[in-house]
């Protein structure tokens, strides 16, 4: 497809289970964002990939969050020891450079839900 | 502390009338600002921005009205569709920090025919 992919669609976990998230960006595109939306909120910024180097990761909330993107273009974002706060939906974006004030095309998010 | 506020949850406007989205920022630092669009189970699609230097940018139906003295934008949808129903995010941006976008909470507009 030509949009943002991002895998499963829905995940419901244990609380204390590990889960791993899939974003496919658009092919050739350099940056890659990782944003967390919780109920009735916006989305939050997590972390930020300029092909395989991670730039910024500022925003993710604790040493639990860890994301990567080897070779610079598929990324994982990996949950571990999952809590109940940390249920919402997982936004991947991309961008084809690198400039800030690109517009973001967003995939459709992983709705995570910790039971 | 919420750098972006949008303050109202929801907003109704029939069909053909102009709707106004506002958006409050409290960093004068901002350079950047867009309005993203997101339909149920979707994510957000990029709808249209302004630079911190201009006051107006128009794109068919849509302009975007930056007041930075009042740190206050807002969104104008002239005239309303049915299909413009959705919940509007404004973000933000500075220049040096990458796609770190700060978004407000949302606007969930309904227009009825």
């Amino acid at each position: 497809g030509a949009g943002v992919s991002q895998s499963p669609r829905y995940k419901v976990a244990k609380r204390g289970q590990d889960v791993a998230l899939r974003c496919d960006p658009i092919s050739g595109h350099v940056s890659l964002f990782w944003y967390q939306q919780a109920l009735g909120q916006g989305p939050e910024f997590l972390t930020y990939f300029q092909n395989e180097a991670q730039l910024d990761k500022s925003g993710l909330p604790s040493d639990r969050f860890f994301a990567e993107r080897p070779e610079g273009s598929v990324s994982t974002l990996k949950i571990q020891r999952t809590q109940q706060e940390d249920s919402a939906v997982y936004l991947c974006a991309s961008s084809p450079r690198g400039s800030s004030m690109e517009k973001l095309f967003f995939g459709s998010g992983t709705q995570l839900s910790v039971l | 502390d919420q750098q972006v506020k949008q303050n109202s949850p929801s907003l109704s406007v029939q069909e053909g009338r102009i709707s106004i989205l506002n958006c409050d920022y409290t960093n004068s630092m901002f350079d950047y600002f867009l309005w993203y669009k997101k339909y149920p189970a979707e994510g957000p699609t990029f709808l249209i921005s302004i630079s911190s230097i201009k006051d107006k940018n128009e794109d068919g139906r849509f302009t975007v009205f930056l007041n930075k003295s009042a740190k206050h934008l807002s969104l104008h949808i002239v005239p309303s569709q049915p299909g413009d129903s959705a919940v509007y995010f404004c973000a933000a941006i500075k220049y040096n920090q990458g796609g770190k976008l700060i978004f407000g909470q949302g606007t969930e507009l309904s227009v009825k025919p």
